[in-house]
């Protein structure tokens, strides 16, 4: 399994970019980037993923290195309710028949 | 998005007693649900995968005779905890993963249930 690094928090002023580092140096070639993030005492919400190109929605976007060995989620104009810990995971397994895995993921306290 | 739910969303109960939980998709059918354990700031840790029809896969040092997960159909998965004990006390998360569809293969989570074991 592709294990991912992440800084334990990170802090950001409302409405300003968060930009949320992600290291996955053992990353396969199949393998996709999942970004989920967790509100206390809440379930895990989608984000975005990605594989090898750059992905933008309405709630974020997602840098890939060439190398994918490392992403950046970018929340463009961060507000007070992005407060929450966001975990960057690597989809282990093929097709639709995978798994999600949660490292430690980072707190990202977005302040008035 | 397609919605999952969890009930209860809280339970309280005394040691020795056996709680289930369980876990619908609303608007979809899923093949598969994951089951999750989240302790005070800490992580998700999956404990099994359940696929309808068919026995659950556990991760391993979960047990599968303490936690029960049951697969009986497209739209629903329980998990129950036997004989808990304090150290039982956790927060539980479920995910089903969309069989068919525009979101076919996506996973989407409940909003998890807190079990409380005095």
């Amino acid at each position: 399994d592709a294990k991912t690094t992440q800084p334990p928090s990170m802090d950001c002023a409302e409405g300003r970019a968060a930009n949320l580092p992600c290291n996955h140096s053992t990353i396969s070639g199949n393998e996709y980037v999942y970004w989920y993030r967790q509100i206390h005492s809440q379930g895990p919400q989608y984000i975005i993923h990605g594989l090898k190109n750059n992905e933008t929605n309405e709630m974020a976007s997602l840098i890939i290195t060439e190398d994918r060995k490392s992403s950046t989620l970018i929340l463009p104009h961060a507000t007070l309710r992005d407060t929450a810990v966001y975990y960057c995971i690597v989809r282990v397994g093929g097709g639709s028949n995978y798994k999600l895995t949660f490292g430690k993921g980072t707190l990202l306290t977005v302040n008035p | 998005g397609a919605v999952v739910s969890q009930h209860p969303s809280w339970v309280i109960c005394k040691s020795g007693t056996s709680v289930k939980i369980e876990c619908r998709s609303l608007d979809f059918q899923a093949t598969t649900m994951f089951w999750y354990r989240q302790f005070p700031k800490q992580s998700l840790m999956l404990m099994a995968t359940s696929n309808e029809g068919s026995k659950a896969t556990y991760e391993q040092g979960v047990e599968k005779d303490k936690f029960l997960i049951n697969h009986a159909s497209l739209t629903l998965s329980t998990l129950t905890v036997t004989s808990a004990h304090p150290e039982d006390s956790s927060f539980y998360i479920c995910s089903a993963r969309r069989a068919t569809g525009t979101q076919g293969g996506e996973l989407f989570f409940g909003e998890g249930s807190r079990l409380t074991v005095l």
